[in-house]
């Protein structure tokens, strides 16, 4: 079956820090690839995504490579600011699929 | 801006009552789905509908119904409100293909 699997939080950084979510992904067939951000009381937002391997899906400074070889999507940001504060959810859709499967989410801290 | 409205941000409702949740987009997307959000336990999927009057059932139907009778509405039901029912609920909606989710704010259902 499908599923994804990503770190568990919290993540707790300084402001400015390098930041790696890790994810891998078990996927039937050849997924696309999600990351989604929710902030407190909110809904969750889609950040970026990825549909073919080696693609590189980017946003506000976001980054994440999918990697068939490893079946991983790890999100990464090169220097993160207290607005980043938020839950990160790894997730992927199969092809011609409806529903998309969602990591259990990283929550992320960072510190002034 | 697109977007998703759910009808309302907090809710109590007392046990034994009907409960209507309501999500409207107005980006004429086919996909919509209803999640509920627990501590511990990620994003279910309760329900989902690929056209109108079309639905589908998801991980965790039990003591839920929907309605889809115009595209840009679908509806949650809860038949009779229990205790074991209070969380968050999210609708999200989905062109089709390989889209991200455009996720509302969320309703947090409290039933007391």
């Amino acid at each position: 079956g499908n599923s994804v699997t990503q770190m568990e939080g919290p993540v707790t950084l300084s402001e400015e820090a390098f930041l790696t979510i890790n994810c891998t992904y078990t996927a039937t067939g050849y997924p696309s690839l999600f990351w989604y951000v929710q902030y407190p009381g909110e809904g969750l937002q889609l950040l970026l995504k990825a549909t073919k391997a080696d693609d590189k899906g980017s946003n506000k400074g976001f980054e994440a490579t999918y990697r068939k070889e490893t079946t991983s999507f790890h999100l990464e940001k090169g220097s993160v600011q207290v607005s980043d504060s938020a839950v990160y959810f790894c997730a992927l859709l199969n092809t011609g699929g409806f529903k998309t499967i969602f990591g259990a989410g990283t929550r992320l801290f960072v510190k002034a | 801006d697109v977007k998703v409205t759910q009808s309302s941000r907090y809710l109590v409702k007392r046990t034994g009552e009907k409960v209507f949740l309501e999500c409207v987009q107005d980006m004429d997307h086919e996909n919509m789905f209803w999640y509920r959000q627990d501590p511990g336990l990620g994003l279910r999927l309760i329900y989902f509908s690929y056209d109108v009057k079309m639905k589908e059932k998801g991980d965790i139907p039990e003591g839920y119904s929907v309605s889809r009778e115009k595209k840009e509405r679908f509806s949650l039901i809860l038949e009779s409100a229990s205790t074991n029912q209070t969380s968050m609920y999210l609708c999200a909606s989905q062109p089709g293909g390989d889209y991200g989710y455009t996720f509302g704010s969320g309703t947090r259902l409290t039933v007391v």
